[in-house]
């Protein structure tokens, strides 16, 4: 099946760095999707990329969805302390909407 | 954004007893939702999709007579964990799709004694 490669595992840096991670497939994505996870609560979508090649912003977050649709970035510009959280990529498996997810890139920011 | 409920948030249990999860959507109907679990530092997995009105489908490796999902209604779906085990000891989250976004419920987080 499809597996989603992210990376870093996790990040410690101080507040007001940027900070980037990304995800890659074995196989292509129609879509990508960029949530956070904060302690002891379900994910909270961020951005969802739905066009190759498409970047989108959120505020301080960029995401772009790889042009070969095997990729995708997220980045996060002049972090504060409440940007701590596990961020994850995920993409549907099929048209219902089962998502594969990331391992994870644990954000820690310093202040 | 739409909203996923789930309760209890957190429960703990003696291992044999079951115990059941649920999870509603509160602004919107939902004809499937989906079951996840995340273990300690690990990412979601998911364990079944859950259909209003018919059986659920479970993902490989998920045992359908461990893990009992109804889908009784359209704005909720029951996990029940039967025969719980300290091994089943987990995050467990339901989402649902109301509108091409899937939306998460905020977790129960199950230990078994």
């Amino acid at each position: 099946g499809q597996q989603l490669n992210q990376s870093p595992q996790s990040m410690f840096i101080q507040e007001g760095e940027d900070v980037s991670m990304n995800c890659t497939s074995s196989s292509i994505f129609n879509t990508w999707l960029w949530y956070k996870q904060e302690p002891g609560e379900g994910p909270v979508l961020l951005i969802a990329l739905y066009k190759a090649g498409e970047l989108t912003s959120n505020g301080r977050l960029t995401a772009q969805f790889g042009i070969t649709r095997k990729d995708s970035f997220l980045n996060i510009s002049a972090s504060i302390p409440s940007d701590v959280g596990i961020y994850f990529c995920a993409g549907p498996t099929d048209s219902w909407g089962k998502l594969q997810f990331g391992a994870g890139t644990q954000v820690v920011v310093t202040p | 954004g739409a909203v996923v409920s789930q309760h209890p948030s957190r429960v703990i249990c003696k291992s044999g007893t079951s115990v059941k999860i649920e999870c509603r959507s509160l602004d919107f109907q939902a004809t499937t939702m989906f079951w996840y679990r995340q273990f300690p530092k690990q990412s979601l997995m998911l364990m079944a999709t859950s259909n209003e009105g018919s059986k659920a489908t479970y993902e490989q490796g998920v045992e359908k007579d461990k893990f009992l999902i109804n889908h009784a209604s359209l704005t909720l779906s029951t996990l029940t964990v039967t025969s719980a085990h300290p091994e089943d000891s987990s995050f467990y989250i339901c989402s649902a799709r109301p509108d091409g976004t899937q939306y998460f419920g905020p977790g129960t987080r199950l230990l078994v004694l």
